[in-house]
């Protein structure tokens, strides 16, 4: 259980093109998503916390504009980077929040497999 | 704030060592939840252990072993007799326990840097 599909597991772009990246809760209904970028050799930083059928709440720092989200459903929530440029070339990675009554990590986050997004 | 400190960027060791990493955290929250991450080179981060506050009990999986001292702030993690598919980035996170000191809910993860753990057969 609790199992979290990401695509496309990679994707390269041009410049200016905007790529849509697909966060998918299998088995379970996710209230929260979150999304996350993780530049080479590096953390992961939390850029944005998405409840469905809300607005997303942003990190300091990042883009409402440049990264839409949108959580139209409990098992889907979508990262658009608009007008990709190369210092977008990243690996997102989102989570969903399990928000099950019952269950040993209830309430935790589960990760997916992540998007290598390069720009040329 | 929230922050997590892993002072070990990167550990090489051979097969069969048992290799500590380290983890320190820093929270106001009386209530919080620590956890560690693996990501082999694959990229998927894979999850490893959940503590809550209240519970400095140690954990024994296997070859892992998990060592949780409040009093130090710290949540060390253990392999022993490594292996060469242990090699990958570990991180330890830390989250809220559903109210922040300020009072709000809050079920962000703050990660550390991670350790690159590299086994040599």
């Amino acid at each position: 259980g609790a199992v979290v599909s990401q695509h496309p597991s990679w994707v390269i772009c041009k410049s200016g093109t905007s790529v849509k990246i697909e966060c998918r809760s299998l088995d379970f209904q996710a209230t929260t998503m979150f999304w996350y970028r993780q530049f080479p050799k590096q953390s992961l930083m939390l850029m944005a916390t998405s409840n469905e059928g809300s607005k997303a709440t942003y990190e300091q720092g990042v883009e409402k504009d440049k990264f839409l989200i949108n959580h139209a459903s409990l098992t889907l929530s979508t990262l658009t980077v608009t007008s990709a440029h190369p210092e977008d070339s990243s690996f997102y990675i989102c989570s969903a929040r399990d928000f099950g009554t019952s269950g040993m990590y209830h309430n935790e986050q589960f990760f997916g497999p992540g998007t290598r997004l390069t720009v040329l | 704030a929230q922050k997590v400190t892993q002072a070990q960027t990167e550990i090489s060791v051979v097969e069969k060592e048992d290799v500590t990493l380290d983890c320190v955290y820093e929270t106001r929250d009386t209530t919080y939840y620590l956890f560690w991450y693996k990501q082999p080179p694959s990229g998927e981060l894979v999850f490893l252990i959940r503590r809550n506050s209240f519970d400095e009990q140690n954990e024994i999986s296997g070859r892992y072993s998990w060592n949780f001292q409040k009093s130090t702030s710290s949540f060390n993690f253990t392999i022993t007799a490594s292996q060469v598919v242990d090699s990958a980035v570990y991180f330890c996170a830390l989250r809220a326990g559903g109210r922040t000191y300020s009072g709000g809910s809050n079920y962000k993860l703050t990660f550390g840097k991670g350790t690159l753990l590299t086994v040599n057969p």
